[in-house]
């Protein structure tokens, strides 16, 4: 069964409005999230590692501002789209860091489709 | 910079034919390398990695073998399915300095007809 569940599945919004996706984890407590954004034909590029209780790191050309992460339990990231507008439209997707003793294996989410009008 | 570049898609094939996935990366350490799958409506999940050259990662029928001298990491299957129709991902995780972070191909998707 899925481990990491992501809601909504897809949304639409209109330009201007603030849209908040959540990830969960379900299996495990995660101390490390991820959130990745991909764009159609093309490859996931991350956005941010998100860390349970402290703030979220940036990949370079992220707008923080704009992509606002709350990571405030050890199973639950949010992501929030603040004042959308069209070029935001895409498929954000979560990960989940897990470690064991066989190693770390990131679990992803079924991604969330924003559509922004 | 890491990067990985894989096949452009798609690719259709028959029912038990052979399937060849490229896939090369550049990298500024000794990453590991992955590949993922995503089946229709699904999320990502890691099909096989490898951690280190020559070592050869294998799951439900595919195999990929880490190549440093030609810093490759090609999927193959002997004898596909209907059921293995998805999108594959390559990928590579560098874990220099301690970082978790995973560098993506752009997938390529694969049509499997009985």
């Amino acid at each position: 069964g899925a481990v990491v569940s992501q809601h909504p599945s897809w949304v639409i919004c209109k330009s201007g409005t603030s849209v908040k996706i959540e990830c969960r984890s379900l299996d495990f407590q995660a101390t490390t999230m991820f959130w990745y954004r991909q764009f159609p034909k093309q490859s996931l590029m991350l956005m941010a590692t998100s860390n349970e209780g402290s703030k979220a790191t940036y990949e370079q050309g992220v707008e923080k501002d704009k992509f606002l992460i709350n990571h405030a339990s050890l199973t639950l990231s949010t992501l929030t789209v603040t004042s959308a507008h069209p070029e935001d439209s895409s498929f954000y997707i979560c990960s989940v860091l897990a470690s064991s003793y066989i190693g770390d294996t990131q679990y992803f989410g079924p991604g969330t489709r924003l559509t922004v009008l | 910079g890491n990067s990985v570049t894989q096949m452009e898609g798609p690719v259709t094939l028959s029912e038990e034919a052979f399937l060849t996935i490229n896939c090369t990366y550049t990298a500024t350490g000794y990453p590991s390398l992955f590949w993922y799958v995503q089946y229709p409506g699904e999320g990502l999940q890691l099909l096989l990695k490898a951690t280190k050259a020559d070592d050869k990662g294998s799951n439900k029928g595919f195999e990929a073998t880490y190549r440093k001298e030609t810093t490759s990491f090609h999927l193959e299957k002997g004898s596909v399915q209907v059921s293995d129709s998805a999108v594959y991902f390559c990928a590579l995780r560098d874990p220099q300095g301690g970082s978790e972070k995973l560098v993506f191909g752009k997938g390529t998707k694969l049509t499997v007809n009985p």
